[in-house]
C-alpha cells in the first residue's frame, strides 16, 4: 500500500462546475497536509495546506481534512480550463516531520 | 532573487557513466529535498536534508548518494548511471519541517 494515494483520474468536468479531487494517506501520526498544482512541463505549486480537522477556504479553493478518516480533499469551485494540472497531495510522516510524501496526482480536465 | 536554481536542465548519460546535480538555494531555508518524478508516479522522495550537516533517505535511495554542501547546496550523485533512473528530477526548499516546498526547474535525465 502507498503511502498517500489518489485517483490518477483524468476527472474531467464542464466549466462552472465543482472539482472534487480526493487523497488517502496511511500515516495516522502525519500532521501536515498539502496541495500541489502542476502544470505540464513545469514544477509543482502550492495550492493550499492544511493542519487542523475541517475546511480551509482560499479563494475558490477549499481543502478538507478528516484526521480519523485519513482522508484529505479539494474542492475547486467554478473550475476555469486554466484549473486543468495534475493536483498532487502532499503528506508528512511521523517518523520525521521533515518527509514530505506525495502521491501520484490526479490529472483534472476542465472542459469549455 | 533566484529561489532554487537546478543544474543542468537535460543530461543523457549511457549506463554505467556517472554524474552530479547541482541544487543552490538563495533563500536561507534549512531543509533541502531530491524527488523524482516518472510519468503516472507522481513524485518521489529520494534523500532529503532536515539541516546542514544532515541527510536522510527517502522512498527511493538506491543508487543515489547526496551531499549537503553547505546551507545552500545539496547535490545528487549517480555512481553508475542506469536506464531505470531515466526520469525528471526536482530539487526543493523549505525554511524548515514540513512546510511549504519550493521546487527547481527541474532536471531531466535519459540513461540510454
Amino acid at each position: 500500500q502507498k503511502e498517500v494515494e489518489q485517483n490518477s483520474g483524468p476527472l474531467s468536468v464542464p466549466e462552472g462546475a465543482i472539482a472534487s479531487l480526493n487523497c488517502t494517506y496511511s500515516d495516522r501520526g502525519s500532521q501536515s497536509f498539502f496541495w500541489y498544482r502542476q502544470y505540464s512541463g513545469k514544477s509543482p505549486e502550492l495550492i493550499m495546506s492544511i493542519y487542523s480537522n475541517g475546511d480551509k477556504e482560499d479563494g475558490r479553493f477549499t481543502a478538507q481534512l478528516n484526521k480519523a478518516s485519513q482522508y484529505v480533499s479539494l474542492l475547486i469551485r467554478d473550475s476555469q480550463p486554466s484549473d486543468s494540472a495534475t493536483y498532487l497531495c502532499a503528506v508528512n510522516m511521523m517518523d520525521s516531520s521533515y518527509k514530505l510524501i506525495f502521491g501520484s496526482g490526479t490529472r483534472l480536465l476542465v472542459r469549455p | 532573487n533566484a529561489g532554487v536554481t537546478q543544474t543542468p536542465k537535460f543530461q543523457v548519460l549511457k549506463t554505467g557513466q556517472s554524474m552530479t546535480l547541482q541544487c543552490a538555494q538563495d533563500m536561507n531555508h534549512n531543509s533541502m529535498y531530491w524527488y523524482r518524478q516518472d510519468p503516472g508516479m507522481g513524485l518521489r522522495l529520494i534523500y532529503y536534508s532536515a539541516s546542514e550537516g544532515t541527510t536522510d533517505k527517502g522512498e527511493v535511495p538506491n543508487g543515489y548518494n547526496v551531499s549537503r554542501l553547505n546551507k545552500r547546496e545539496f547535490s545528487l550523485r549517480l555512481e553508475s548511471a542506469a536506464p531505470s533512473q531515466t526520469s525528471v528530477y526536482f530539487c526543493a526548499s523549505t525554511p524548515s519541517g514540513a512546510n511549504v516546498l519550493t521546487f527547481g526547474a527541474g532536471s531531466r535525465l535519459t540513461v540510454l
